[in-house]
């Protein structure tokens, strides 16, 4: 079974610092990745995705992610980042065959201090 | 508006007192999921379904369950509430099998147990 691994659980910034999120996950075949993001008191929304071509992705806000397959990786990433961007930032892991299970990983809290 | 409608959003109840949240989708979507979110824990998956009247365990399906009587809904169903069940809720759809957009998230349902 797959897993997915995010090793910052508590991500503290001040506004315009860059931001990279960590996701390492464990699979040997071919996956479909996600970033989503809960602000405060919602629910999750979807951030960016990847699916194939291009390894890296934008998403909305600013963000954006890369895909390295030989490190099994999908960081997050932002060069800039704003008050409005406290939030949990969650990493999924779908494997494009077989049966449809995502797996999330814990998430990273983020504070961004004006 | 695309949307996925979790009811009610806030549930305190006694333990051993049968419930039920409800969980609508309006995007003719075939899969949906119910998760728990829980401090440090991240989500983890209790009860998906893959089209109707087709449904599977996720990882904590103890305590719990669904049906898919039809394609919009997937209510959840605790037929005798524990404390250790105080979570908060989402409903999640998709799709396809390949999932496109990702997931489309509830609001969330916050539930507890005393």
């Amino acid at each position: 079974a797959q897993s997915v691994s995010q090793h910052n659980h508590h991500v503290i910034l001040s506004e315009a610092a860059s931001l990279e999120l960590g996701c390492n996950y464990s699979y040997g075949g071919t996956v479909n990745l996600f970033w989503y993001v809960q602000y405060p008191g919602q629910h999750l929304q979807l951030l960016l995705k990847y699916f194939s071509g291009d390894p890296l992705v934008k998403g909305i806000k600013g963000f954006e992610a890369e895909f390295i397959k030989s490190k099994f990786s999908f960081n997050l990433r932002k060069p800039s980042v704003q008050w409005s961007d406290t939030a949990e930032y969650f990493c999924a892991v779908i494997p494009s065959g077989g049966s449809y299970i995502p797996t999330f990983g814990r998430g990273t809290s983020l504070i961004v201090h004006p | 508006e695309a949307q996925v409608t979790q009811n009610p959003r806030y549930l305190i109840t006694v333990t051993g007192k049968k419930l039920t949240v409800t969980c609508s989708q309006n995007m003719n979507h075939e899969y949906m999921s119910w998760y728990r979110q829980d401090p440090g824990l991240g989500l983890r998956q209790i009860y998906y379904s893959m089209n109707v009247e087709v449904t599977d365990k996720g990882d904590v399906p103890e305590g719990y369950k669904v049906s898919r009587k039809e394609k919009r809904n997937f209510p959840l169903i605790l037929e005798s509430p524990s404390p250790n069940q105080t979570s908060l809720y989402f409903c999640a759809s998709s799709f396809s099998r390949q999932a496109g957009g990702g997931y489309t998230f509830g609001s969330g349902t916050r539930l507890t147990v005393v």
